[in-house]
């Protein structure tokens, strides 16, 4: 079954301590990204990576980092966590083909106290 | 990528069609119109896209004006599990430089379906 997999699915966590949350595609897909979601501001991309090695900034980067070093795996950290980065974090996949839909892991609700 | 314009909210009747709209002035000759959906808090789900002509599948059809300045999302049968933000994308085909990838979602319309 195509699937993005993300972890944790909930994790709380206090300010400052690193952690990183896993997000794994099983469709063979060059294009990767993460999104965060908050009341009333949508959805917005934080980092995305084009292939392996290849990552760029999106709408929100500040406080986030991100990997690519296979092809299936794209990790978003949070170095030093802050309570401003309490949200609903989205990893989605896409073929780099034309006209093909993106696939979005379940979630991960973080929360920084 | 061409910006799109959607009602708020919206509320269908359970077992009849939802048609939810969807307007693109400005979409360009190469762009598609994606509609995807997140029901509660879950992650956003693809339900179709297309070009210029109609297009079905088992979860909708999808309506696009022959100007292309429009289009609406029809959910030929809507059920209490259809309630969700419904998003009308548009975004160019291929690869057109950094962030060419990138979906960028609206605040779409959401859908309550009442039994």
């Amino acid at each position: 079954e195509a699937q993005v997999t993300q972890n944790p699915r909930y994790l709380i966590t206090v300010t400052g301590k690193k952690l990183t949350v896993t997000c794994s595609q099983n469709m063979n897909h060059e294009y990767m990204s993460w999104y965060r979601q908050d009341p009333g501001l949508g959805l917005r991309q934080i980092y995305y990576s084009m292939n392996v090695e290849v990552t760029d900034k999106g709408d929100v980067p500040e406080g986030y980092k991100v990997s690519r070093k296979e092809k299936r795996n794209f990790p978003l950290i949070l170095e030093s966590p802050s309570p401003n980065q309490t949200s609903l974090y989205f990893c989605a996949s896409r073929s780099r083909e034309v006209g093909t839909e993106a696939f979005f892991g379940q979630g991960t609700r973080l929360t920084v106290v | 990528d061409a910006k799109t314009t959607q009602p708020p909210s919206m509320d269908c009747a359970e077992g009849r069609a939802a048609n939810l709209p969807c307007n693109h002035s400005t979409i360009s000759g190469n762009e598609y119109v994606y509609w995807y959906r997140q029901i509660h808090s879950q992650g956003p789900q693809y339900i179709i896209h297309g070009l210029k002509n109609n297009e079905t599948n088992e979860m909708a059809s999808l309506i696009i004006t022959e100007d292309r300045k429009s289009s609406t999302l029809i959910l030929p049968h809507a059920t209490l599990r259809d309630t969700a933000v419904y998003y009308c994308i548009v975004k160019a085909r291929g690869y057109s430089g950094a962030g060419s990838y990138q979906l960028t979602f609206g605040k779409g319309t959401k859908l309550s379906v009442i039994p």
